[in-house]
């Protein structure tokens, strides 16, 4: 069973600072994909990693894949009350019948205050 | 919008009654998935159609469970003789193929009484 360890699962913080979320597990995915959810709604999409080592970077959200593509990171830089949400890491298998199914994380519920 | 479309957004029910949600895929997207979602938690795959193929079924999916998808465009999710612990967010997601990003629906929320 492939499990995806997501931290921290609460983070609460005020405008203006920086937060790092990490997701680790010990199997290698062959892609990673970073979703936020509000609630109510469906995840969306933020980000999808492939490469290890690849960072991308979404205005003021870096996201890292780790070079054995085990685990990842988000990084937030000066935070927003906007940015407030459910945060979901979700790793693709590479190959096989169940390629293409997401593996989630827990998620980390984020919450900003002005 | 062509986004992913769940219907209903929210179901109530008794316990032991029959329930079907509907999801409306992407169109031209080959892949669709469903997934379920407890308060708190990260989605849980529940199975995935190619096309009109169901190729893969979480443990998850007891003999109550059953999906469909008849001609490769909307899939259906039916739950039979509802219990106390089906309560969650059943979302749908659809990808162009298995190597693309999965697109979300808003889920339909059910609620057992």
């Amino acid at each position: 069973t492939q499990l995806l360890e997501q931290s921290p699962q609460f983070l609460s913080i005020q405008e203006g600072e920086n937060l790092t979320v990490y997701c680790n597990s010990s199997s290698v995915f062959s892609s990673l994909q970073w979703y936020r959810q509000e609630p109510g709604e469906g995840p969306v999409l933020l980000v999808t990693v492939v490469t290890g080592g690849e960072v991308k970077k979404l205005k003021r959200l870096t996201f890292q894949f780790g070079d054995a593509r085990k685990d990842s990171s988000l990084h937030i830089t000066a935070a927003q009350p906007g940015d407030t949400g459910l945060y979901l890491c979700a790793g693709a298998r590479a190959g096989g019948t169940s390629y293409g199914k997401l593996t989630f994380g827990q998620g980390t519920i984020l919450t900003v205050h002005p | 919008d062509t986004g992913v479309s769940q219907n209903p957004r929210h179901k109530i029910t008794k316990r032991g009654q029959n329930v079907t949600f509907r999801c409306d895929p992407i169109s031209e997207h080959n892949r669709l998935y469903w997934y379920r979602q407890t308060l708190g938690q990260g989605p849980e795959f529940l199975t995935y159609f190619q096309n009109e193929a169901q190729l893969e079924k979480s443990r998850l999916l007891s003999d109550r469970f059953s999906a469909e998808r008849p001609k490769g465009s909307f899939s259906t999710l039916e739950i039979q003789r509802t219990e106390q612990g089906d309560s969650a967010m059943y979302l749908c997601a659809s990808s162009l193929a298995g190597s693309q990003p999965q697109h979300f629906g808003d889920g339909t929320r059910l609620s057992i009484l």
